[in-house]
């Protein structure tokens, strides 16, 4: 079975501050885990995905994520924060039948 | 631009009724899947379809029922609407079958805004 934990339902930076939303994951086996982030009325846009190549993937936008077996974590992280990264990011896991979304995490950017 | 189309945009429907929402996959993709994101719920799986297929069965209603034509766009019919099922429909596509595993990426549509009055 597979599960995923989005440790902050809200995380609230200022502008040009680093930023990390956190993502715990549970799978039985060798999973594929993605972060999407959503905008305001929009879409889910993929920012980046990990698939057993390098643990340390780089996204769109600045974007990356570490992917850290023994902690079972997948945090995503953006050295400093723009305004336009305001909006919402979901953690996904992969790899089975059914793909799992996170709960998401709303992300503020203070001027 | 992930190159899912969804129409319609907006749709404002009365109790009762039924609406059928339309997807268009991107080039080259056989899967389709469809989700309900809404304020309570958040985002939640309904139906997916491969091929023409039906290949994954998620929270999906009775009252709901999706199929994938020859040329693979998908179709979403939500009938006997309540109020409960305003919310925002997304249609999605990735190439193979699986979801999400070995890299098989699913690319979203802007998504069709429900609102059943």
């Amino acid at each position: 079975a597979q599960s995923v934990t989005q440790l902050d339902s809200h995380v609230s930076v200022s502008e040009g501050t680093p930023v990390l939303l956190r993502c715990n994951y549970s799978s039985s086996y060798s999973p594929s885990l993605f972060w999407y982030v959503q905008h305001p009325n929009k879409g889910l846009q993929l920012l980046l995905k990990y698939t057993s190549a390098a643990t340390l993937v780089k996204g769109i936008n600045g974007f990356e994520a570490e992917f850290k077996k023994s902690e079972t974590s997948f945090h995503l992280t953006k050295p400093s924060a723009h305004m336009s990264d305001a909006a919402e990011y979901f953690c996904v896991v992969g790899g089975g039948f059914k793909t799992i979304f996170g709960a998401g995490t709303r992300l503020f950017v203070k001027a | 631009d992930s190159g899912v189309t969804q129409t319609p945009k907006h749709l404002i429907t009365a109790t009762g009724q039924r609406v059928t929402l339309r997807c268009s996959p991107r080039s080259g993709d056989l899967s389709v899947y469809w989700y309900q994101q809404s304020l309570d719920q958040g985002l939640q799986f309904l139906i997916q379809y491969y091929n023409g297929e039906e290949r994954a069965k998620g929270n999906i209603l009775e009252r709901f029922s999706a199929q994938q034509f020859p040329d693979l766009h998908s179709e979403l019919n939500l009938s006997s609407l309540e109020l409960g099922d305003s919310a925002l429909y997304f249609c999605a596509s990735s190439v193979g079958s699986t979801q999400g595993a070995g890299g098989n990426t699913i690319y979203f549509g802007e998504g069709s805004w429900l609102t059943v009055v």
